[in-house]
């Protein structure tokens, strides 16, 4: 397993600023992946990071809203822009360790509320 | 579009009483994967499915792969309070690009 730490843990942001959110592995991983779980709901996949390439989005999610960074095998951000209160959600990142399947492990998640 | 649906959404449930989760999904896939969720924490992995006919079992739990049904079970036996929690199952979808689908979420409440 990999251990994964998200910062911040929990953030209050006001209608219409922008929240970076980052996530750090204690291991080389080439796929990371962001998840939204919004509250009392299960998780929605954002987009796949990959280190050197380009973050794949998924359907209904965008490049201008969730802009993502991938610098290193380590670490990436993820940035929720012009936020609504319709943002207000867990936000978790997770890995794929090195193998032959796709068993994830996430981070602590972090705690979003916007007023 | 992939569906992942589990039954049942809600169970709360007796110490020491036995039950089981489903897990259907809509289209080919050998990979399935059970995760624990307590209030307010991530997600703990439980259990990884590689292939038709896998079992696992882990204390009270046990999870199981039927690849030609499209279903997966977790069996809790004789459930005790410590077992109170949301349980995702996430089906590996691997044409393409490399991800999981996870279902709606089970929420089980034991009561003493």
């Amino acid at each position: 397993s990999a251990v994964i730490s998200q910062k911040p843990s929990r953030d209050i942001c006001q209608r219409g600023t922008s929240l970076t959110i980052q996530c750090q592995v204690d291991s080389q991983v080439t796929m990371m992946f962001w998840y939204r779980q919004q509250p009392g709901q299960s998780l929605t996949l954002i987009a796949t990071a990959n280190q050197g390439s380009e973050a794949t989005y998924e359907s209904g999610f965008v490049i201008d809203k969730f802009p993502i960074s991938r610098p290193n095998l380590t670490f990436s951000t993820l940035t929720v822009s012009n936020m609504s209160p319709e943002d207000s959600s867990i936000y978790l990142c997770s890995v794929k360790p090195p193998g032959s399947y796709n068993e994830q492990f996430f981070g602590p998640g972090t705690r979003l509320t916007v007023l | 579009e992939l569906k992942v649906e589990q039954n049942p959404l809600f169970l709360s449930m007796q110490e020491g009483k036995n039950y089981t989760i489903y897990c259907n999904y809509s289209t080919t896939s050998d990979r399935l994967y059970w995760y624990r969720q307590d209030p307010g924490k991530s997600l703990e992995s439980l259990f990884v499915l590689l292939s038709n006919g896998a079992v696992k079992q882990e204390g009270r739990l046990m999870a199981s792969l039927d690849t030609k049904a499209r279903l997966s079970t977790l069996h809790i036996t004789a459930a005790v309070h410590d077992l109170s929690a949301t349980y995702f199952c996430a089906v590996d979808i691997r044409q393409g690009a490399q991800k999981l689908v996870f279902g709606q979420g089970t929420r089980l409440t034991i009561n003493p």
